[in-house]
This record gives structure tokens, C-alpha cells and sequence, in this order.
């Protein structure tokens, strides 16, 4: 079975821009997480969705939103890029919400703001 | 909130050697998760071990939650397990999200 694919791999953008980044979970699973990892960090959550419901959202302004689409997969889109959302985004599926699934990654999308 | 550390920061060893890596964590927790991110950001599961003892091949893990830390076990260390490890737990309370708070990492670098 294919793991959790995300889309693109890299992308470079201009401050102010906006940019959208995709996701596609693991074949059966309805919960997908968004983090964000800056260099020489561990990741840190943004945003969980489950049955095309925002279930969690972390410490991140509203120019963070996410969706989710009946396909399970999701969109993470942020607007207003500032240099500071340089980062390593990442997305995270499992089964089901909640913290006795075990959550799979994505190969990540490279963002960089200039 | 919860607070996840990990030590040490940095490791570098000899091909052949082993070594083990450690997880304290501040309060109790429903998950933890062992990951391994190669040079190219992929986080790659390793262990999902709220409690108990896990094996898989020369890495093993070990979880006390009574007593808050987790200890993954790396043996005969080859130049591929270099990477940064993370220990990544959830306490959910009431939200149910499952999301993972994770640790600073070790960087591991393994020498031929």
C-alpha cells in the first residue's frame, strides 16, 4: 500500500504570497495532522482533521487554514507568507482521531519564503 | 503543557557500536511514537510504544510510563541509522486529537 503522499516536494515563495499544500493519507484512514517543523526543531502540530472536520488546531495565526475533502485527503493553505513560515511542512495520517492511533508521515513539503 | 526531553542532544559513534537514546516526559501519556528522519525530512515510524517492550531487528524500545521516559535501544549501529531520532508522545485530555508533541531529537551520526 502507498504511504501518505504530500505535494509538491519543494516550493518557493514570495512574501505576501499565498500557497496551498496537499496531502493524501494512507488508503483507510479518515484522520489526517498537519506540522510544521523549522530547521533544527521537532515538528509542531497545526492542525488535525477527521471526517472532514477541523478536530485540533495548534498555536498558529489565521493565516493557517485547512481542509479536508470526502477523499480523506486535505489542504493546508496559508496566507500572507512571512519569512518566518519558511519551513518543513508535514502531513500526518491515522486511522481514526485520537491518541491511541498510530500516526504515519508524509515525505514533507519544503517551503521557502524569500 | 507537557514537556518532552530528549538526551543527548548530539551522538556520534563508531560503526559496530551501540547506544541508547532517551525520552523523559512531564506528565502521563496514551501515545509515543519512535521516529528516525533521514536527510531528506521523512520521518520514518520506528516504534509505537505507549508501554512494554518492543523489538524490531537490532533496535529495540522500552517505555516505563509509571515513571515518565521511554529508551530506544540501537545495536551494532551501521552508517544508515544516522539521522536525528524523535520521541513524539500525545495526552489528548479532552480535545481527542491524538496530536504529537515532540522532543528537541538526537542527531545521531554513525562512522564508518
Amino acid at each position: 500500500d502507498a504511504g501518505v503522499t504530500q505535494s509538491p516536494t519543494h516550493l518557493i515563495k514570495t512574501r505576501g504570497q499565498h500557497v496551498t499544500l496537499r496531502c493524501s493519507p494512507i488508503s483507510g484512514h479518515k484522520s489526517v495532522s498537519w506540522y510544521q517543523q523549522v530547521l533544527g526543531q521537532g515538528p509542531q502540530f497545526i492542525f488535525q482533521y477527521y471526517e472532514k472536520e477541523e478536530r485540533g488546531r495548534g498555536n498558529f495565526p489565521d493565516r493557517f487554514s485547512a481542509r479536508q475533502f470526502p477523499n480523506y485527503s486535505s489542504e493546508l493553505n496559508v496566507n500572507a507568507l512571512l519569512l518566518g513560515d519558511s519551513a518543513l511542512y508535514l502531513c500526518a495520517s491515522s486511522r481514526r482521531s485520537g491518541e491511541s492511533y498510530e500516526q504515519y508521515f508524509g515525505p514533507g513539503t519544503r517551503l521557502t519564503v524569500t | 503543557g507537557i514537556q518532552v526531553e530528549q538526551s543527548p542532544p548530539d551522538l556520534i559513534l563508531q560503526e559496530g557500536a551501540n547506544s541508547t537514546l532517551r525520552c523523559n516526559f512531564s506528565d502521563s501519556v496514551n501515545n509515543l511514537q519512535w521516529f528516525h528522519q533521514n536527510p531528506w525530512g521523512q520521518l520514518i515510524n520506528l516504534f509505537y510504544i505507549p508501554s512494554g517492550t518492543k523489538q524490531n531487528g537490532r533496535l529495540s524500545a522500552t517505555t516505563v510510563a509509571t515513571e515518565r521516559y521511554s529508551l530506544l535501544y540501537i545495536s551494532s549501529s551501521q552508517t544508515t541509522d544516522s539521522g536525528v531520532y524523535f520521541c513524539a508522545v500525545a495526552t489528548d485530555g479532552s480535545s481527542n486529537t491524538g496530536k504529537l508533541i515532540f522532543g528537541q531529537g538526537t542527531t545521531l551520526q554513525v562512522k564508518p
